[in-house]
């Protein structure tokens, strides 16, 4: 069965860094585009970028350009999303999910579990 | 950035009755190729998002029949032909056409 499986839920003070991790199990990564995606609490799902694994293509929504960092280890298929100069507001939930297509952002199909990170002094 | 309008936001339903939620976008969402780039999700109490369905008609594997999407350009709806219990949720459409995808404010569908 396809899975994402990310790393376990982080406590960070504001201005760390925090580093998710997200490996594939059951299918090849590079066949697939990979999105991340963040939830605050009691807020929808904000769509933060994509990796098109195939041709190394990654987007960023805007507001994360400047702190995130997304990259794909393809030896040991594990996927990772590093947010720089953490602020209360980045408290949420952190999912990676697999996309359909390797070239498009569409069709999660796959979610990994969430990694709960929480910012506080 | 393209924006997601969802209604209703809340969606109180019967079991056994039909139920449907819009979703509108403040650009087309129809590609040269023919496809709208609009997909339906669902997130239930404590769970990650669940596709329903991609390309705004396409229904995701294991989704049930009574699951259906339709719409092409800037309108698009998402039907459940006989709501179950098992249906309650918050429902979402996302914008997969161009760079940052975009969700809509969600739908929450409660039993009555």
């Amino acid at each position: 069965q396809d899975q994402l499986v990310q790393s376990g839920a982080e406590v960070k003070k504001p201005g760390a860094s925090v580093n998710v991790s997200c490996r594939a199990s059951g299918y090849r990564l590079s066949t697939y585009g990979l999105t991340w995606v963040r939830q605050a609490p009691g807020h929808g799902p904000e769509w933060m970028g994509w990796i098109g694994i195939k041709n190394g293509d990654i987007k960023y929504a805007q507001k994360f350009q400047a702190r995130v960092t997304m990259s794909i280890d393809t030896s040991t298929i594990t996927a990772y999303m590093e947010v720089r100069s953490l602020r209360s507001d980045d408290t949420a939930v952190y999912y990676c999910a697999r996309c359909l297509s390797s070239f498009g952002l569409y069709g999660m199909d796959v979610w990994g579990q969430g990694t709960t990170v929480t910012v506080s002094s | 950035d393209i924006v997601m309008t969802q209604s209703p936001l809340s969606l109180p339903v019967t079991p056994g009755e039909p139920a449907s939620i819009s979703c509108r976008s403040s650009q087309s969402l129809l590609h040269s190729n023919g496809y709208n780039y609009l997909d339906w999700y669902v997130q239930k109490p404590g769970q990650s998002p669940q596709l329903l369905i991609y390309l705004a008609s396409n229904r995701a594997s294991g989704v049930p029949a009574r699951f259906s999407g339709s719409g092409s350009g800037t309108y698009f709806t998402l039907q459940i032909r006989r709501v179950e219990a098992e249906d309650v949720g918050i429902y979402y459409c996302m914008q997969g056409l161009q760079s940052p995808g975009t969700f809509g404010q969600g739908t929450k569908v409660e039993i009555k």
